[in-house]
């Protein structure tokens, strides 16, 4: 089965001040990976995914991922973070089995951003 | 699309009582997901569904949770007898096809047994 890991359970960040969002993950098989952002009192929203192709993701707001292999890592990135990035941020896997809908989400990184 | 409806969106019952949470996903999914997350063991899964037949339940915690799925656009989430320990917000997914491509969470429920 797979796992995530993520790294830092909390990042404060000044406003405009770039940001990553540390993500690990294990598995036997290969796998499709996600980062899903969680505002207060809401529901998970996808923010980006990985499939195949290009292991550069751009997502929405802003943010991108890196999908690297070898060092199995899905890190999330912004350039430039806002205070309304202020949210909780979950990292999850998924192998590709067709046959096989269950996800694996991390612990979740919240990312404080500071005027 | 009016998204993944879950109800109520908070309860707060008494210890033994019995809670029943609902969820309808997006028109046209066919798996469903239930999730519970708490400040100590952040999100987990719990059981997920596809074509409303429950696929993997080895999330629910419990013989006093059970999980239905009567149609493709119902499912509800019973714990019975509830305890404070089952105090946490519940969310319902939903995904189109049957490899997760990506899921659609609803709002949640936030239970407190007290």
């Amino acid at each position: 089965a797979q796992s995530v890991t993520q790294l830092d359970s909390q990042v404060p960040v000044f406003e405009e001040a770039p940001v990553e969002l540390r993500c690990n993950y294990s598995s036997s098989v290969s796998v499709y990976l996600f980062w899903y952002v969680q505002y207060p009192n809401q529901g998970l929203q996808l923010l980006l995914k990985y499939l195949s192709g290009s292991t550069l993701v751009k997502g929405i707001n802003g943010f991108e991922a890196e999908f690297n292999k070898s060092q199995t890592s899905f890190h999330l990135r912004k350039p430039s973070v806002h205070i309304s990035d202020t949210a909780e941020y979950f990292c999850a896997v998924s192998d590709r089995n067709p046959s096989n809908n269950d996800m694996r989400f991390g612990a979740g990184t919240r990312l404080t951003v500071k005027p | 699309d009016a998204g993944v409806i879950q109800s109520p969106r908070h309860e707060v019952t008494e210890m033994g009582q019995e809670v029943t949470l609902r969820c309808k996903p997006i028109s046209g999914h066919n798996s469903l997901f239930w999730y519970r997350q708490t400040m100590m063991r952040g999100l987990e899964l719990l059981i997920y569904f596809n074509n409303n037949v429950p696929i993997d339940d080895s999330g629910m915690p419990e013989d006093r949770f059970s999980a239905k799925m009567p149609n493709a656009s119902f499912s509800t989430l019973k714990i019975q007898p509830s305890e404070p320990r089952d105090s946490a917000v519940y969310f319902c997914a939903s995904s189109l096809g049957l490899a997760v491509l990506e899921q659609y969470f609803g709002p949640g429920t936030r239970l407190t047994v007290t």
